[in-house]
């Protein structure tokens, strides 16, 4: 079974520019989670989806946006890039849909935002 | 925001050593979970313990949980350098959703 897999794995962006970062959870997994991963800040929960629908929403400016397709592939975005948004954004997907077990992370995407 | 710290937040062992991580959290819990980081890469899950559970093992791993004290440890038993990365506990939000509330990480060198 293939894992979850995060695109692209590298990205630069321009202060003010927008993004959107990809992810393909495991097949059969309909819960998609988000994190942002910075030095100063740790792990922290972004927003996860079940089943197309927003489920859980971290601490975060509406710049920040996700979205989940029927085949459970998720997108998130962030608009007007700031400089504090440099990080690793981790997706991780869910077998079940009580979050009772382990979530399978991807590689991550590594934004720089210069 | 963090649900708590990881104490030490670095650690340099011997390989052959045993190496102890601990965490604490503040919220109540369904269940608490251990990754390992390598190097800035994806997190890959280690073991979950669930909060009627107090010992769980797996492998040379052996993590304890204390729901009276909100905390955890994670014991690495014969620890091998391939063993060098970030361990973060993460605990679950009571609710029926896969949020997790990380801790700050402890990063372990092993030196060979």
């Amino acid at each position: 079974k293939a894992g979850v897999t995060q695109t692209p794995r590298y990205l630069i962006k321009t202060r003010g520019q927008q993004v959107t970062l990809s992810c393909s959870p495991i097949s059969g997994h309909r819960s998609v989670s988000w994190y942002q991963q910075t030095p100063g800040q740790g792990l922290q929960f972004l927003f996860e989806y079940f089943s197309e629908t927003q489920r859980n929403k971290g601490n975060f400016p509406g710049r920040f946006s996700g979205r989940q397709f029927s085949n459970s592939r998720s997108e998130m975005n962030v608009s007007t890039l700031e400089l504090g948004d440099s990080a690793l954004y981790l997706c991780a997907s869910g077998p079940t849909e009580q979050g009772n077990t382990e979530a399978f992370f991807g590689q991550g995407t590594r934004l720089t935002v210069v | 925001s963090q649900q708590g710290e990881e104490d030490p937040q670095a650690l340099s062992i011997q390989e052959g050593e045993n190496a102890t991580m601990n965490c604490s959290y503040k919220t109540s819990i369904n269940n608490l979970q251990w990754y390992r980081q390598n190097s800035g890469r994806g997190l890959v899950h280690l073991i979950l313990i669930r909060s009627n559970e107090r010992e769980k093992h797996s492998g040379r791993l052996r993590v304890t949980l204390d729901t009276s004290k909100k905390s955890s440890s994670l014991l690495i038993t014969a620890s091998r350098a391939a063993d060098t990365a970030s361990y973060f506990c993460a605990t679950d939000s009571m609710d029926s959703s896969y949020k997790l509330i990380f801790g700050s990480g402890t990063r372990l060198l092993v030196r060979p």
